[in-house]
């Protein structure tokens, strides 16, 4: 059965901190590896994964896959309290009408 | 990007009575577009997919009849709460892909919407 795990659950942190953010995955026909955040309503997409090594980055945030050993990480520097929500790992099986499949979120508190 | 309207943001309801949720693409196409449930602090929950001009294909454990999905068109699905009771209270959000799209593994969200049976 296909599956996301997300770790930690939930995490707390100073202002200025670097967290990284944990996705392992069990799925059959990988086709990508996607990253949300979820603040109080919809999940806003923040990265798109195909391929291995190659790390996507937007400002502070950033992220790299790993195909081999099936993970992906979601890195954020220099946290900001803006960067508190729930960060959402989902996985594409290519087969299956490209269904998502979804991790249960790491939810990050950032602390003044 | 793309943008995904949702409608009501929340509704408060009797029990009993059929609540509807609209579901729209405003500045794309989207043949096929997904409703998720969510509980608070989980995640989210495929319910089912709709597909334009074709019946939803509802996930294991939902109840078609309970949730009548309509997706009449490329821009407009809906998802109808018949006969709500109070387990139904949950936060509802749709999503799109933009047919167009190369990466169409992409969802774009609604802003969800939060009903609360009485």
């Amino acid at each position: 059965e296909d599956k996301v795990v997300q770790s930690p659950l939930s995490l707390v942190v100073h202002e200025g901190d670097t967290v990284t953010l944990n996705c392992s995955y069990e799925v059959t026909n990988f086709r990508s590896l996607l990253w949300y955040k979820q603040e109080k309503k919809a999940p806003t997409f923040l990265f798109m994964l195909t391929s291995s090594g190659i790390e996507k980055k937007s400002g502070r945030l950033s992220s790299i896959l790993d195909k081999k050993e099936l993970f992906s990480i979601l890195n954020i520097t220099a946290t900001q309290t803006g960067d508190s929500a729930v960060y959402l790992c989902a996985v594409c099986n290519a087969g299956n009408n490209r269904k998502l499949i979804w991790g249960l979120g790491t939810s990050l508190a950032v602390n003044p | 990007g793309a943008v995904v309207s949702q409608h009501p943001s929340w509704v408060i309801c009797k029990s009993g009575t059929s609540v509807k949720i609209e579901c729209r693409s405003l500045d794309f196409q989207a043949t096929t577009m997904f409703w998720y449930r969510q509980f608070p602090k989980q995640s989210l929950m495929l319910m089912a997919t709709s597909n334009e001009g074709s019946k939803a294909t509802y996930e294991q454990g939902v109840e078609k009849d309970k949730f009548l999905i309509n997706h009449a068109s490329l821009t407009l699905s809906t998802l109808t709460v018949t006969s709500a009771h109070p387990e139904d209270s949950s936060f509802y959000i749709c999503s799109a892909r933009d047919v167009a799209g190369v990466a169409n593994e992409k969802l774009f969200f609604g802003s969800g919407t939060q009903l609360s049976v009485l």
